[in-house]
């Protein structure tokens, strides 16, 4: 069970869009439709941005989308804002009935 | 609303066994389709999944920990236990846990988390 691979960084300007990827493999991200991402600022914990892929729980900004093609799936954030620097992490369910994050990525607001 | 705050030690010596307690209130454990999970955060590193308590006493394990953890809950208590055995230095990190999503056939997500505890292994 290997983490998801997503890039270390991202960075962008206020207003831009940014995009992170997170890769995994059919027996997970390309398996199923169930992809979630997670913010964290330091020191706190993770907070639920995006579950099955493109949903959104009540309260997370639309600057924040999901979609998924074949094993990739990514989180756009529009209209980038400067609380939007964090660090950001996908997971995925699996074939075997676990759970598997990404390595994160550190998205900074230039 | 949904809470859950983690507690247990927060220096363990290597090769001793670390026992954490996620204590909850908001749902029950009993409930069909309720889960608890626990994942870790080595400093400066990734989120790693380690394991999931369902309501019905099923348990699922990170595969290359299964040896080493045990998942149990106290339904009565509103507790979720997590041990895991042979500690190493490399165990350092800090421990959440978490409930999963309860609404069917969109439940493989963590909607709401502990703070965290923070366990170091060093003699």
């Amino acid at each position: 069970q290997s983490a998801l691979t997503q890039p270390a960084s991202v960075s962008g300007s206020p207003g831009q869009s940014i995009t992170i990827s997170c890769t995994g493999t059919s027996s997970d991200v390309g398996g199923f439709n169930y992809v979630s991402w997670y913010q964290q600022h330091p020191g706190k914990a993770p907070k639920l941005m995006i579950f099955d892929v493109s949903d959104r729980p009540s309260g997370v900004s639309n600057r924040f989308s999901g979609s998924k093609s074949g094993n990739t799936a990514s989180l756009t954030i529009s209209g980038l804002q400067a609380e939007d620097e964090a660090d950001y992490y996908c997971s995925s369910y699996t074939r075997s009935s676990t759970y598997v994050f990404g390595t994160g990525t550190k998205v900074s607001v230039l | 609303q949904i809470t859950l705050k983690e507690s247990g030690p927060t220096l363990v010596k290597p090769t001793q066994t670390l026992t954490l307690t996620c204590t909850f209130s908001g749902f029950s454990l009993s409930t069909s389709g309720v889960a608890v999970g626990w994942i870790r955060q080595p400093p400066g590193k990734a989120l790693e999944w380690l394991a999931l308590m369902y309501w019905d006493d099923d348990k699922r394990y990170r595969p290359s920990l299964k040896s080493r953890l045990t998942i149990a809950k106290d339904t009565s208590k509103n507790q979720v236990v997590l041990t895991m055995t042979n500690m190493d230095p490399v165990d350092t990190a800090t421990y959440y846990c978490a409930h999963r999503r309860v609404v069917a056939a969109s439940r493989h997500a963590y909607d709401i988390w502990g703070q965290g505890t923070m366990v170091i292994v060093s003699s």
